[in-house]
């Protein structure tokens, strides 16, 4: 069955500091890999999107992920946080059959 | 680029009605539309599946009969809520995704209120 896990329903991070919020997949075929956002009281955000190429992509914001085709992964990554960067992530996969969001992440970025 | 079109914006209304939301896709064409529904403060919930042409296929836990959807054509997918209850009251997004599996385009979203 083809699915999709945020594992965490929150990271906390201090501003500076590196963040990481993680998506792992199970699809048949190749998938087509997404991360949207949600800032407060405003509408979803595309961030990027993996389809092929270079496993690492870079998106909005500063923010890039890594596709790890053999962990079936597509950590959401930011070198330095910002406060400015807390709001909900989602990740989004598309396989052969159509499937779609993680159940979300809740960043919040400490002063 | 492409946009989706979600309406109304907000509904307010009586419990025992009925609300219809439209969710259209003004420059492309969407095979597959999906409905979402979101409380405060938590994440979305995939209600829906729509598919152009046949019937939406339902989460686990979502009353078909509560939350009609139709998707007759490619550019309009519309959710009604039927027999609107307090409980109902909540956010409501649709989503499009593009030819050839593209990225979602979203609705600016449906805020209910039964009362």
């Amino acid at each position: 069955a083809q699915s999709v896990a945020q594992p965490e329903d929150q990271v906390n991070v201090a501003e500076g500091n590196p963040l990481t919020v993680k998506c792992t997949y199970s699809v048949s075929g190749n998938p087509y890999l997404f991360w949207y956002v949600q800032y407060p009281n405003r509408g979803l955000q595309f961030l990027l999107k993996y389809i092929t190429g270079d496993n690492l992509v870079k998106g909005s914001y500063g923010f890039e992920a890594e596709f790890n085709k053999s962990q079936t992964s597509f950590h959401l990554k930011k070198p330095s946080a910002l406060v400015s960067d807390s709001a909900l992530y989602f990740c989004d996969v598309m396989g052969r059959r159509a499937l779609t969001f993680g159940s979300g992440t809740r960043l919040q970025v400490q002063p | 680029g492409a946009v989706v079109s979600q309406h109304p914006s907000r509904v307010i209304c009586k419990s025992g009605t009925s609300v219809k939301i439209e969710c259209r896709s003004l420059d492309f064409q969407a095979t597959t539309m999906f409905w979402y529904r979101q409380f405060p403060k938590q994440s979305l919930m995939l209600m829906a599946t729509s598919n152009e042409g046949s019937k939406a296929t339902y989460e686990q836990g979502v009353e078909k009969d509560k939350f009609l959807i139709n998707h007759a054509s490619l550019t309009l997918s519309t959710l009604t809520v039927t027999s609107a209850h307090p409980e109902d009251s909540s956010f409501y997004i649709c989503s499009a995704r593009g030819l050839g599996g593209g990225k979602l385009f979203f609705g600016s979203g449906t805020q209910l209120s039964v009362l």
